[in-house]
């Protein structure tokens, strides 16, 4: 498996801040990591694709130059939520991918972000 | 792109018995099936997956089946116990990239003791 954190574990910011939340795979070089949104009492949607070394993929609907997206290594991977809305407020996880066909993903233990 | 449907939404069962939450996919490509149970404010927790090519998998308590013509998979958890009590998310992967996850929309299961 993959031990994954992430920093930090909740921010309370004010409106048209930037916030970065750190992922990190401790025990695995993850070349792709992944990134999904939660809100309350709803399902994780995935917003994009993390690649080290490259641009990261974004789900259709994910506006990019809002959540900036870098993968500078192996072990960890950021994302930025740029001029923070109250509307971003949400549960924020990322996950580590073994690079196996189809197989498990681990996640991190999120990151609870309210924008005021 | 996937779409994942889950029912139902709520669940509430008493200790002892059992509970069955379905899912649907539209993906005929996905080929791996995960199951995560979430507690409330805590990380996903993968408790069983299955691949396209098997169609059961058990593990004690907890079994899932697929259904790849029909396009759906279920999760069947025996004997519930209280601490089963949680939010179930089943999810598939994207017929061209094995590894993006796409998940139903959720089960919150109570146990009553």
């Amino acid at each position: 498996g993959a031990v994954v954190s992430q920093h930090p574990s909740w921010v309370i910011c004010k409106s048209g801040t930037s916030v970065k939340i750190e992922c990190r795979s401790l025990d695995f070089q993850a070349t792709t990591m992944f990134w999904y949104r939660q809100f309350p009492k709803q399902s994780l949607m995935l917003m994009a694709t993390s690649n080290e070394g490259s641009k990261a993929t974004y789900e259709q609907g994910v506006e990019k130059d809002k959540f900036l997206i870098n993968h500078a290594s192996l072990t960890l991977s950021t994302l930025t939520v740029t001029s923070a809305h109250p509307e971003d407020s949400s549960f924020y996880i990322c996950s580590v991918d073994l690079g196996t066909a189809g197989g498990e993903q681990f996640f991190g233990p999120g990151t609870r972000l309210t924008v005021l | 792109g996937e779409n994942v449907e889950q029912h139902p939404s709520t669940l509430s069962v008493q200790e002892g018995d059992s509970a069955v939450i379905k899912c649907t996919y539209s993906d005929s490509a996905s080929n791996y099936f995960p199951w995560y149970k979430q507690e409330l404010g805590k990380r996903p927790q993968l408790i069983i997956d299955i691949r396209s090519n098997v169609g059961e998998k058990k593990d004690q308590r907890i079994a899932v089946t697929l259904n790849k013509t029909a396009k759906h998979f279920s999760l069947h958890i025996t004997e519930t116990q209280p601490e089963d009590s949680a939010v179930y998310f089943c999810a598939a992967t994207l017929g061209y990239n094995f590894n993006k996850f796409y998940f139903g929309s959720g089960t919150k299961l109570n146990v009553k003791p």
